[in-house]
């Protein structure tokens, strides 16, 4: 399985301001996922992430929310835009195994509060 | 009804006891089904995945599946402190170009001393 990390582990951030979370993998993989884990919810997948195209968004997710880059094939970035606090959540980089499998192996998350 | 139902617990036993976690689904389409744990400030991790019907043993884990009741279990033998954490099932649709995962809640699990 690659190895992931994730930059900030955690951060306190005011209302109104916008923080980006790096995801950086060790390999070069095809597959990248952004999740949101809120305190007693499901873990909810906000988009996928390939490189070289647009991110494909899902249902209560948009782009100008949580824009999202993947310039190259072991990095990509989340960020979450005009925060609330019901914007608090943790938030996870996910990848895919090897290609043709249904493997996925998630970072250590970003835990995020907004005040 | 939500698509993957899962008790949150939490589940307190005792050093050495058999755990039994569970989760029911209703989409018959689901067709893969993957056993995350989940350590405090940890992302998921990995524990077992299986796609077809019956049993998959390794180590002291083993995952089951029932496609004809939509229930999938993870029984944990001889359960040890260091197994406390979160369990979250997760499930996926068969086909390609099909990648969401769907989660439970997950089941906050405690094995005490």
């Amino acid at each position: 399985s690659a190895v992931i990390s994730q930059k900030p582990s955690r951060d306190i951030c005011q209302r109104g301001t916008s923080l980006t979370i790096q995801c950086q993998v060790d390999s070069q993989v095809t597959m990248m996922f952004w999740y949101r884990q809120q305190p007693g919810q499901s873990l909810t997948l906000i988009a996928t992430a390939n490189q070289g195209s647009e991110a494909t968004y899902e249902s209560g997710f948009v782009i100008d929310k949580f824009p999202i880059s993947r310039p190259n094939l072991t990095f990509s970035t989340l960020t979450v835009s005009n925060m609330s606090p019901e914007d608090s959540s943790i938030y996870l980089c996910s990848v895919g195994g090897q290609i043709g499998s249904y493997e996925q192996y998630f970072g250590p998350g970003t835990r995020l509060t907004v005040t | 009804q939500k698509e993957v139902e899962q008790d949150p617990g939490p589940l307190s036993v005792p050093e050495g006891a058999i755990v039994s976690l569970n989760c029911t689904y209703s989409n018959s389409a689901f067709q893969y089904f993957m056993w995350y744990r989940q350590y405090s400030r940890k992302g998921p991790e990995l524990l077992m995945y299986t796609y077809s019907s019956g049993n998959k043993e390794d180590g002291r884990f083993t995952a089951q599946v029932d496609k004809s009741s939509k229930y999938i279990s993870l029984f944990i033998r001889d359960s040890q402190p260091s197994d406390s954490a979160t369990y979250l099932c997760a499930m996926k649709y068969s086909g390609a170009g099909s990648y969401q995962l769907t989660f439970g809640k997950g089941t906050k699990l405690s094995v005490i001393p």
